[in-house]
């Protein structure tokens, strides 16, 4: 079963980091582009960062780039988001997402980050 | 970046009706728009991509079509479990982007 299972969330408190992790099983994870799409308590869907397949391209939001950076484990089939100088409104579900073309097809359950005092 | 803006935000109907939902993208994109489906307290689903292509495993009341910046997605006949919020989405630039949503209820 194709199947993604994000952790690492959490509550902590402005100015302080995170990482977060999204183990991948079912696929061959090399193969492709991996993406983190946030959505805010009682709002929309927000990308936020993507990867290629070998980690050598990488892109951001422009909300949270120099502050968050996204990396993967091909060996471990796990892909990474490490977030930095947390703001309050970075509070929010995190979800991984897997796109082989331009759509989003797995995305897992979802990590909550809350960035509160 | 490429703005899409969803209408209506949100719309109530019931079982067995045909529902229609807009999006519209503030420039040409082509046929690069995905469409989603999230109840609450679950991950999106991906129901439809490059405008009309039906993904694996969705059920054929749904369907997707336009080009350019015109964009409809449509349920054919609304089941209970199609209540839900919709999403659509384009990828034909960086970053790619979301419309605000649409959220189906029951009359």
């Amino acid at each position: 079963e194709v199947q993604l299972v994000e952790s690492g969330g959490g509550l902590v408190q402005p100015g302080g980091s995170l990482r977060l992790s999204c183990a991948a099983s079912g696929f061959t994870f090399s193969n492709y582009w991996m993406h983190w799409v946030r959505q805010a308590p009682g709002k929309g869907l927000v990308w936020v960062s993507r990867i290629n397949g070998d980690g050598s391209s990488t892109s951001y939001a422009d909300s949270v780039k120099g502050r968050f950076t996204i990396s993967r484990d091909n060996a471990k089939n796990t892909l990474f988001l490490h977030l930095t100088s947390l703001r309050a409104e970075d509070t929010a579900v995190y979800y991984c997402a897997r796109s082989l073309y331009d759509f989003l097809d797995v995305w897992g359950q979802g990590t909550t980050v809350t960035v509160s005092s | 970046d490429i703005q899409m803006t969803q209408s209506p935000s949100s719309l109530s109907a019931s079982v067995g009706d045909r529902v229609t939902i807009s999006c519209r993208a503030s420039q040409d994109i082509s046929n690069s728009l995905n469409w989603y489906q999230q109840t609450p307290g679950k991950a999106p689903k991906l129901l439809i991509f490059a405008a009309s292509s039906l993904q694996s495993g969705v059920p054929s009341r749904f369907s997707g079509s336009g080009s350019g910046t015109d964009f409809t997605l449509t349920i054919s006949s609304l089941q209970r479990e199609d209540f839900a919020t919709y999403y659509c989405q384009q990828s034909y630039s960086s970053p790619p982007t979301f419309g605000q949503g649409t959220e189906v209820e029951i009359k």
